[in-house]
């Protein structure tokens, strides 16, 4: 019973591609995220969704659009990827706030590598 | 903003305790706590929601000070399945409506030795 499944967990891809990762929830939670880890482990948010609407957008390039087809699914889509895109991607849901619990679960990451 | 972690690498032999700092200059909301292993996803360890408010799983246990905009985890008794990287996550004040991502700390590194 996988809570928050990504595929692909690998993705190696050339300079200027398009690529999409796709997530999945089987928890009923209202809000999914993005998030990128780089090299440096860094975790930062890139993307959070509640209710098919966008909640936030952290400074990220437009070239990634997060698509979100309904409440349990949300894939994040990049356009003419550039060697800085490399790292591991995250998505995550939690419950809506004030539901009592604001944890988040992770999916199991997708390690990205643009050569 | 993102918060200040300390230490930012500890190495502790088994049954020795630590304590890992999280501190922001903005309001904040809700602290939470997660352990990455090498090659996995962040795994929740526990969310503390109001100010002073202490919580503890096991032998790991957590402090946070709302007027100082700051928590601690504090580890007892490390066993090695301790090891990993420790993320502090904040949310910003409560605004209204939906639910804002965590901005994370940038890590401690904990090494538990036998």
């Amino acid at each position: 019973d996988t809570a928050v499944s990504q595929t692909p967990k690998y993705l190696v891809t050339q300079m200027g591609n398009d690529k999409s990762i796709k997530c999945e929830q089987n928890l009923g939670h209202d809000t999914m995220y993005w998030y990128k880890q780089d090299s440096k482990k860094f975790l930062k948010i890139m993307f959070s969704y509640n209710n098919k609407e966008l909640i936030i957008n952290e400074t990220v390039p437009n070239r990634f659009s997060p698509k979100s087809p309904d409440k349990a699914h949300l894939n994040l889509h990049i356009n003419s990827l550039e060697l800085g895109d490399s790292a591991v991607y995250f998505c995550a849901s939690s419950p809506r706030r004030g539901s009592g619990s604001n944890e988040q679960f992770f999916g199991p990451g997708t390690r990205l590598t643009v050569l | 903003q993102q918060p200040v972690q300390s230490p930012q690498a500890v190495i502790l032999r088994e049954g020795e305790d630590a304590v890992i700092n999280c501190s922001s200059s903005k309001a904040l909301y809700s602290v939470h706590w997660y352990r990455q292993k090498h090659g996995e996803a962040p795994v929740f360890l526990m969310i503390l929601l109001k100010g002073g408010e202490q919580k503890g799983h096991e032998k790991i246990s957590a402090s946070f000070n709302e007027k100082k905009q700051q928590s601690s985890l504090y580890l007892t008794a490390s066993q090695l399945s301790y090891s990993g990287t420790y993320f502090c996550g904040t949310e910003k004040g409560y605004s209204g409506g939906g639910a804002d991502g965590l901005t994370f700390g940038k890590g401690t590194h904990l090494i538990i030795q036998p």
